[in-house]
Order: structure tokens, then sequence, then C-alpha cells
């Protein structure tokens, strides 16, 4: 099966400066998505970028982007300018060609005023 | 569309009861995944239905809980009898296999307390 992990738990950020969230995966397929999603105290899991193996050009979601390495089973996600909302916990996901979905463990986010 | 409904939103009930949880995935989708999430646990897939059938159901902890889906537009969760350990965050998710941006769009979660 495949795994998805995010080895960092907690993370911090100055608001306005720029935090990086770490995740890699293992799987042998070739087809597959990528995704992060938020969850904030809501507990409301929003979609926040997502990534098709198949491209080579990573995503971008206005502030949000992703550095894809394909070949090191690297997705990584990057928030420029972070403010106060962006707290938060931020799962990565993986999506089978097939349709099955693995998630990481979830790295909690602190923004600092 | 008005997305995942899930209901009750909360549900406080006591050990021994049954408890029923409720699903309507959004109209289209043709998967639908059923998960728990503990401060202790994090988040962990309970089961997966593609086209109501279940695909994988090895992440449902034992024969108190079950899972069903009659049709493509409701799917049901129930736990009996329910314990204090089954005190969690329970939540729906659907996807289209095929086509589409193929992300999981979430409801917005049942908070279930056993006491």
């Amino acid at each position: 099966a495949q795994t998805v992990t995010q080895s960092q738990p907690e993370m911090s950020v100055q608001e306005a400066e720029t935090v990086t969230l770490s995740c890699t995966y293992d799987t042998s397929e070739s087809d597959y998505y990528l995704f992060w999603y938020k969850q904030p105290p809501s507990r409301q899991m929003i979609l926040v970028i997502r990534q098709e193996a198949y491209k080579q050009q990573n995503a971008t979601e206005n502030r949000f982007s992703v550095n894809f390495q394909k070949a090191a089973k690297s997705f990584s996600l990057k928030i420029s300018d972070s403010q106060l909302g962006d707290a938060a916990m931020y799962f990565c996901a993986y999506r089978s060609a097939a349709g099955q979905f693995y998630f990481g463990t979830g790295t909690s986010l602190t923004v600092i005023p | 569309d008005a997305g995942v409904i899930q209901s009750p939103r909360h549900e406080v009930t006591e050990m021994g009861q049954e408890v029923t949880l409720r699903c309507k995935p959004i109209s289209g989708h043709n998967s639908l995944f059923w998960y728990r999430q503990t401060m202790m646990r994090g988040l962990e897939l309970l089961i997966y239905f593609n086209n109501n059938v279940p695909i994988d159901d090895s992440g449902m902890p034992e024969d108190r809980f079950s899972a069903k889906m009659p049709n493509a537009s409701f799917s049901t969760l129930k736990i009996q009898p329910s314990e204090p350990r089954d005190s969690a965050v329970y939540f729906c998710a659907s996807s289209l296999v095929a086509g589409g941006h193929n992300e999981q769009f979430f409801g917005p979660g049942t908070r279930l307390t056993v006491l």
C-alpha cells in the first residue's frame, strides 16, 4: 500500500514570512495525484492545492505553491507571505489511479503575529 | 451543489447505545469514504465505497462498526454497541474516480461523544 509521510508534526512561521511543509510518499505507480488539505479549528477539510503526477510544472494557487520532485517522491508545500488565517493542520494526500486516497499524519502550523 | 452533507453534526450518547451517522455525497460522485479523526490516532480511513460497493473496509476497527451504501446518494456508518473510545469526529468524503479534478470533498464531520 502507498504511504504518505509528513515528518514535521509542528511548524511555526512569523506573519508575512515563508514556510515550507514537507511530504514524502512511497508508490510504485506512475499515474497518481497529490493534494494538500488544510484543516482550520473549524475542522472543515479544505483543499489547498493539487498536483497531477504527469505534469512536470509545479502547481501554484496564489500564495501557495508546491515543489514536486517525482523521482524523489517528494511533494512539499510552500506558503508565502503567511497570514494569521493560515494557521491550521495541513495534510498531504496521495490519490492512486484507482481512486484510493492515503493521508499523512498532518503538520500543525502556527502563525506568529 | 450543497457539498457533502453529514448528519447529525453532534451526537452525544451513552455507552452501549446504537449510533448511526449519515452521509449524502455530492451528486455524481462515485466514491465515498468514511474517516475517523482523533488527537491520538489522527485521520484514519474506515471504509471506502466505489459505485456503492465496499472496496476496502480494513480500517473498520471491529465488528461493532458497520457501513452501508444502499444507493449512490446515501451512506450510513453504524456503531453498535458504542463505547467511550469511539468518541471522535467522523468525516464522510466523496470523489469522482474518473475525470474532474479527482480530489476528495469532505463533509463538515460528526462529532461523536460516548459517555
